[in-house]
């Protein structure tokens, strides 16, 4: 299968302070998502994002295929943010997807 | 708000019992996943069920098995619990494009907490 590895593992950040969450993996997809996991355990898909960048208010993402990797920028950080992210591959079967080990992002006021 | 919901919410059960774990899906949506989370890790897929069919399967024994139903309902039963089956359980589902096809977002549900003592 595909090893999908994100940095950083924890994180810790002031209120208002940006961040790069990175997602690295080890083969060619053609699906990458990306999800926020809180405290209650409900995944919400925050990008949908295979190439290219895309944005949403405070946050961003940009998969760069060719290199394997893809990037959460998260500005302007509130505490609302704390929780996982996850992001999630799918080799280009649509059969199963591979989630990364997550980056545990705590905000404080 | 995903569309995808799951019950039971927790369940608690006795080593060697064994459980049916419910999800409905988005409306429209013939693919549904399950996913097992445990503490601190990130989830590892189970299967995947598209037009009820499994087609798809992580490394999980057979002890876990699965349906999908017409109405985007869908099961997970696992049989004679083990311990380390305690973990959070996630179904997701998504409009998959053919057999082999391209497949669009994935939406989860809350997940059901299982506790197996």
């Amino acid at each position: 299968g595909i090893q999908v590895e994100q940095s950083p593992p924890d994180l810790i950040l002031q209120e208002g302070a940006n961040s790069t969450l990175r997602c690295n993996f080890s083969d060619s997809v053609n699906n990458l998502q990306w999800f926020h996991q809180n405290p209650w355990g409900q995944l919400i898909n925050l990008f949908y994002i295979p190439s290219g960048t895309k944005q949403n208010g405070r946050l961003s993402a940009t998969t760069v295929a060719t290199e394997r990797y893809s990037l959460l920028y998260i500005s302007s950080s509130q505490t609302t943010d704390s929780g996982v992210y996850f992001c999630a591959v799918d080799r280009g079967t649509g059969n199963q997807f591979y989630f990364g080990t997550g980056t545990s992002l705590t905000v404080i006021p | 708000e995903t569309g995808v919901t799951q019950s039971p919410t927790h369940l608690i059960k006795t080593r060697g019992q064994q459980v049916t774990l419910r999800c409905s899906s988005q409306s429209g949506h013939n693919t549904v996943s399950w996913y097992q989370q445990a503490l601190g890790q990130g989830p590892q897929f189970i299967f995947q069920y598209y037009r009820e069919e499994e087609n798809g399967r992580g490394n999980f024994p057979p002890r876990f098995s699965g349906l999908q139903f017409p109405n985007y309902s869908s099961e997970l039963n696992v049989n004679a619990l083990e311990l380390d089956d305690s973990a959070l359980y996630l179904c997701a589902s998504r409009l998959k494009m053919g057999l082999a096809g391209n497949t669009d977002t994935q939406y989860f549900g809350p997940g059901t907490r299982l506790t197996v003592l």
